[in-house]
């Protein structure tokens, strides 16, 4: 059975740092791409980044490039999200699921449970 | 940037067939998708590539894409398909969503 695990989300002060953990079972991780994703509190869905299965590409939302960092250690099945100099806007819940790769497009058919960050002083 | 245009809210009665639209620029020429989003869950995977359904999906569900619109369609919709429903879209190194429509079956 696939399991998706986010960890690591809490209340943190603007311009603090937060690392978010995916701990990932029941797949072989390490030949998926990965995604992360999040909802801020009674809003919509928002991509957040990507990942490769070999960390050679890494994509993200225009709004987190430069204070956000998408890793993974495929060791130890698990996907990270660093996330520095955190604003309001950051206020989500994030998950992270497996991202599948078409010929005109992405979709994800997994995802987590998803864990709370709070940006707030 | 790209964006996908959906409709805020859709209601529909018991047993009759919901369309829920999503817009977006020769949104055709990509693959279309669709989540199910129930209160307090995790969103579910209901339609890929346009007109796939996972395992597990209700035949009920179905997708189309053509031109600048994919539709989501509920035939005989029950009163568990009430939920938030998101299309999403991608190019080579980005992803987008729609805005959400809740459905409402009364």
């Amino acid at each position: 059975e696939v399991q998706l695990v986010e960890s690591g989300g809490g209340l943190v002060q603007p311009g603090g740092s937060l690392r978010l953990s995916c701990a990932a079972s029941g797949f072989m991780f390490r030949v998926y791409w990965m995604t992360w994703v999040r909802q801020a509190p009674g809003k919509g869905l928002e991509w957040v980044a990507n990942i490769k299965y070999d960390e050679s590409e890494k994509y993200y939302v225009d709004s987190v490039k430069g204070r956000f960092t998408i890793s993974r250690d495929n060791a130890k099945n698990s996907l990270y999200l660093q996330m520095n100099n955190l604003r309001a806007e950051d206020t989500a819940v994030y998950y992270c699921a497996i991202l599948r790769m078409g010929a005109k497009g992405v979709y994800f058919d997994y995802w987590g449970q998803g864990t709370l960050v709070t940006a707030s002083s | 940037s790209y964006e996908l245009t959906q409709p805020p809210s859709v209601s529909v009665s018991p047993g009759q067939t919901a369309s829920i639209t999503c817009s977006g620029d020769i949104l055709g020429n990509r693959y279309a998708c669709w989540y199910q989003q129930k209160p307090g869950q995790s969103p579910v995977l209901v339609i890929y590539e346009n007109t796939k359904r996972p395992s597990g999906i209700p035949e009920r569900f179905s997708g189309s894409n053509s031109g600048n619109t994919a539709t989501l369609t509920i035939s005989g919709t029950q009163a568990m398909d009430e939920a938030d429903y998101y299309c999403q879209a991608s190019d080579s190194r980005t992803v987008v969503f729609g805005g959400g429509t809740k459905l409402t079956v009364l």
